[in-house]
């Protein structure tokens, strides 16, 4: 059974430029979650899905931030427009619900010069 | 704040050797979770528990509600358990993590 997928797994850009990762998870669950990872520390969620419904966006900066998951299976996260402070690693994780062991995909590393 | 503490920050050991991590945390929790993070590697699940003791392999997670405190146990430790682990914890629909302790297993 494949895990959860992420593109691209490296992306360099500059700031004030726009970014998108993208995830799909694993085939049935329908918890989908964006983690950012900063060096040395541990990940943050930034949303939370259920189905296509985002339960918890507390953590998101939605000034620059959005994300989207139609029809409930992959998922895009984009930051528009990207600054120094954000090169970190963004996770996508997924679980049958909020309830279940969840199952990270292997993270988009993001630099921004 | 930190609502979940992890120590140590860093541990190095020889191979063969037994290894416990320790979680604590201040939150009221439905669950607690370990993973591990190799580096430039993704997060795997290692355990997810609520009560109790838990056994995979050489890897055994206990955890004590009232304490709100769980350890993380590795016998026999190799080189390839070199990696971070993470203690996460679930009060309901949130998650709070620590930040993770670095092991480091020579041979």
């Amino acid at each position: 059974e494949a895990g959860v997928v992420q593109s691209p797994r490296y992306k360099i850009i500059e700031k004030k430029q726009p970014v998108a990762f993208w995830c799909n998870p694993i085939s049935g669950h329908n918890t989908l979650y964006w983690y950012r990872q900063n060096l040395g520390q541990g990940p943050e969620l930034l949303i939370r899905y259920e189905n296509e419904e985002a339960v918890d966006d507390s953590q998101l900066p939605k000034d620059r931030f959005s994300a989207e998951r139609l029809k409930g299976v992959d998922s895009t996260l984009k930051i528009q427009p990207a600054e120094l402070g954000d090169s970190a690693v963004y996770l996508c994780a997924s679980s049958m619900d909020h309830n279940y062991e969840q199952y990270f995909g292997p993270g988009t590393r993001l630099t921004v010069t | 704040k930190n609502e979940v503490e992890q120590s140590p920050q860093n541990l190095t050991a020889q191979e063969g050797e037994f290894i416990t991590i320790n979680c604590s945390y201040s939150v009221g929790i439905s669950a607690l979770h370990w993973l591990q993070q190799h580096p430039g590697g993704g997060i795997v699940s290692l355990f997810m528990l609520s009560s109790g003791k838990k056994k995979h392999g050489r890897l055994i997670a206990t955890i004590n509600i009232q304490e709100k405190h769980s350890s993380l146990h590795i016998t026999a430790s190799h080189p390839r358990d070199s990696a971070v682990y993470i203690c996460a914890v679930s009060p309901g629909n949130q998650f709070y993590f620590g930040t993770g302790t670095s092991l480091t297993v020579i041979p």
